[in-house]
């Protein structure tokens, strides 16, 4: 079985500066995808960037960034220079990317951070 | 394109009826999903479809039966509705279920038991 968490319920950062949203994993699968999807407050559900298990770098796009420690099982979310569109819901989720097992192709969430960013 | 349509967008039900969700993608992506989101409880997988005529139970199945009608089609229903139930419920979907392509949802069934 595959477990994603999220500690931080809530967060808040200051408009221009960058903010770390934690995710933490746990897997048996040997090669596994991680992603993280925003969520405003109208509800759809927005990926933002994906990072493979084999990836040897970090992932980036635009202003995120995945801070990717395999040996510490953890993927946090980093945001550069917020913007107060960025107030939103964030999940963390992962899927295995291997055929066979129990969690084959099943993409799990986390429980999610909610992100204010002030003016 | 549409992407991932989901029908009603809001629905309230009476404790005991029952109703089914409609979701469907233009994607052709094989592997379909639904959930439910419950605040502080992120989404949780109810069922997973891997291909087209294979379903499988995910985190919170009980109360709900699937059917993958065809490549395009995936809809959840609930026999006997219950307060429990009340959640928002999306459907996705993805290229393929070991692939590491994102997954694409639809914009959500706010559903009231009642």
């Amino acid at each position: 079985a595959q477990k994603i968490t999220q500690t931080q319920p809530g967060m808040f950062v200051q408009e221009k500066e960058a903010v770390t949203l934690d995710c933490t994993y746990d897997t048996s699968d040997p090669s596994y995808g991680l992603f993280w999807y925003k969520q405003p407050s109208s509800g759809e559900m927005i990926f933002l960037i994906y990072q493979g298990s084999y990836d040897q770098q970090n992932a980036t796009e635009g202003r995120y960034s995945l801070n990717f420690q395999k040996a510490r099982k953890s993927a946090n979310l980093v945001i550069s220079a917020s913007q107060l569109g960025d107030s939103a819901m964030y999940f963390c989720a992962m899927r295995p990317l291997n055929a066979g097992g129990t969690s084959y192709g099943k993409l799990t969430f986390g429980q999610g951070t909610i992100l204010t960013v002030h003016p | 394109n549409a992407g991932v349509t989901q029908t009603p967008k809001f629905q309230v039900l009476k404790t005991g009826q029952s109703m089914t969700l409609q979701c469907a993608q233009d994607m052709n992506h094989n592997s379909m999903y639904w959930y439910r989101q419950d605040p502080g409880m992120g989404l949780r997988l109810i069922y997973y479809s891997a291909s087209e005529g294979t379903t499988d139970k995910g985190e919170v199945p009980n109360g709900y039966n699937v059917s993958r009608l065809n490549k395009r089609e995936f809809s959840l229903r609930l026999e006997s509705a219950a307060p429990s139930q009340t959640s928002v419920y999306f459907c996705a979907s993805s290229e393929r279920g070991d692939a590491d392509t994102e997954a694409f949802f639809g914009q959500g069934t706010r559903l009231t038991v009642v």
